[in-house]
C-alpha cells in the first residue's frame, strides 16, 4: 500500500534560522496536503498542493509539490516560537489520506 | 458555525471491552473519516464513511466498525479491545470524498 515517510523526525531550530522538512511517497498522489499539530492538539490544516512543481507561500512557510508527484517539501523561514509543533504531510490517493510519522519542530530562543 | 465535534473527550476501557466513538461533522460536510493516532505517530486511516456507507477502509481488522446517519454523524465502534487499541481517534469532515479534511479535537482512548 501508499506509504508516506517524513525526515527529518525532530527537528530543534534556533529562533531566527530556517528549516525545512521533507516528505517522500511511495506512489504518485493526486494531491498532497500539509498539516500542523500543536502539543495536545489535534492536526490543522495548512495547505492542499495540486499540481506537478506546485509552490506556494504562507507568510514564511513555503510548500512544493515535486514534479513527479511523489514527494513535497515545507520550508520555515525565520523560525518563531509559534512555529513549535508536529508537522505532517498527508498524501491523499483513492479518497484516502495516508499520513507521515510527523517532524517535530522545537524552537530555542 | 461549529467545527468537528466528538464525544467524548476521554475514555478508560479494560481489555475485552467494547467501545463507541461519535463524530458530528463540520455543518454542510457529508463526508467523514476516522483516524487512529498514537502516541508519536502520525494519524493512521481506518475508514471513511459517505452517503451512510463505508467507502474506504484501511488496515484495520474488522473489531474496527462504524455507521453514518442519515445527519452525516458517525460512530466508531471498537470490539474485543487490545492494550494496542490505546490511541487518540481523529475524526474528520469533509465538504466532498477528497476535499480538506477538518478535524476534530479527538478521543483519548485508554486501554488497561
Amino acid at each position: 500500500g501508499q506509504q508516506v515517510m517524513q525526515i527529518p523526525q525532530y527537528q530543534h531550530v534556533q529562533e531566527g534560522e530556517d528549516f525545512t522538512t521533507y516528505c517522500n511517497s511511495s506512489t504518485t498522489l493526486s494531491n498532497i496536503q500539509w498539516y500542523k499539530q500543536r502539543p495536545g492538539g489535534h492536526p490543522v490544516f495548512l495547505i492542499q498542493l495540486v499540481k506537478s512543481g506546485e509552490v506556494k507561500k504562507q507568510k514564511r512557510l513555503t510548500f512544493q509539490f515535486g514534479e513527479a508527484k511523489k514527494n513535497s517539501s515545507l520550508h520555515t523561514a525565520a523560525t518563531q516560537t509559534t512555529d513549535v509543533g508536529t508537522y505532517f504531510c498527508a498524501g491523499h490517493n483513492d479518497y484516502k489520506l495516508s499520513f507521515g510519522a510527523g517532524t517535530t519542530v522545537t524552537v530555542r530562543a | 458555525d461549529a467545527g468537528v465535534t466528538q464525544s467524548p473527550t476521554h475514555l478508560i476501557k479494560t481489555r475485552g471491552q467494547q467501545v463507541t466513538l461519535r463524530c458530528s461533522p463540520k455543518s454542510g460536510h457529508d463526508t467523514v473519516s476516522w483516524y487512529q493516532q498514537a502516541l508519536g505517530q502520525g494519524p493512521q486511516f481506518i475508514f471513511q464513511y459517505y452517503e451512510e456507507e463505508e467507502r474506504q477502509r484501511g488496515n484495520f481488522p474488522d473489531r474496527f466498525s462504524g455507521h453514518q446517519f442519515p445527519n452525516y454523524s458517525s460512530e466508531l465502534n471498537v470490539n474485543a479491545l487490545l492494550l494496542g487499541d490505546s490511541a487518540l481517534y481523529l475524526c474528520a469532515s469533509s465538504l466532498v470524498r477528497g476535499h480538506t479534511q477538518y478535524f476534530g479535537p479527538g478521543t483519548r482512548l485508554t486501554v488497561l
